[in-house]
């Protein structure tokens, strides 16, 4: 399966703290893109990482990309309850795929507290 | 700006019957997917459409089937419908098959097979 692995499952922070959530994936990729859903909503996309990338950063977003051990983590920095959610990554092939498609994790549930 | 929108948002139906989710976007965007979310599966691709007429499977493609005959709509049927279809289903769309593109996702469809 292409499908990458975010480890932990849940994390619990409180506002201020940072969150780091990592991804493992199995095969080759062109590309790894970060996804966030709030509960009862559709994904957003937060982030793509090139596989000649190793670091990315967005707003409070660091994302970084070790094609060696085929990892990436994600880190929010100075956490605020806004951003409690559920946070994806996904991967996207380099070969065998005609089509951009993307192949999600399970996701970490992320909780931050007041 | 409506963007991507799903309906019904909540759906209740029973064993055998056929039921159909809609999906409309507003951007022309040429590519269109249909997800379902599982808890322990994360996100898994059923259908994806590259263009009006041009429907091709995902991973998960048994018990549904999709149209398109409009670039803006991309319904999903279920033609007999089954318990273990239970699920939230997402559509979402990108500008094209380009490995960087975004997809955006639509706000979701809660699907109870009783």
């Amino acid at each position: 399966s292409q499908q990458g692995e975010e480890d932990p499952q849940a994390l619990s922070i409180q506002e201020g703290e940072n969150a780091t959530m990592n991804c493992s994936y199995k095969t080759s990729i062109n590309n790894l893109q970060w996804y966030r859903q709030n509960s009862g909503r559709g994904l957003v996309h937060l982030i793509l990482i090139r596989s000649n990338e190793r670091e990315k950063h967005s707003g409070r977003l660091r994302v970084t990309l070790d094609t060696s051990k085929k990892s990436s983590s994600l880190l929010i920095t100075a956490s605020r309850a806004a951003d409690t959610a559920s946070y994806f990554c996904a991967t996207v092939a380099d070969r065998g795929s005609t089509l951009g498609r993307l192949y999600f994790g399970r996701g970490t549930q992320l909780t931050v507290w007041p | 700006d409506a963007g991507i929108t799903q309906s019904p948002r909540y759906k209740i139906t029973e064993t055998g019957r056929q039921v159909t989710l809609m999906c409309h976007q507003t951007w022309s965007h040429s590519y269109m997917f249909w997800y379902r979310q599982d808890l322990g599966h994360g996100l898994r691709l059923i259908y994806y459409s590259a263009a009006a007429d041009i429907t091709d499977k995902g991973e998960v493609p048994d018990g549904y089937v999709v149209s398109r005959s409009k670039t803006e709509n991309f319904p999903l049927t279920l033609e007999s419908a089954t318990r273990s279809q239970t699920s939230v289903y997402f559509c979402a769309s990108s500008v094209s098959a380009a490995h960087t593109d975004t997809q955006y996702f639509g706000p979701g469809t809660r699907l109870t097979v009783l």
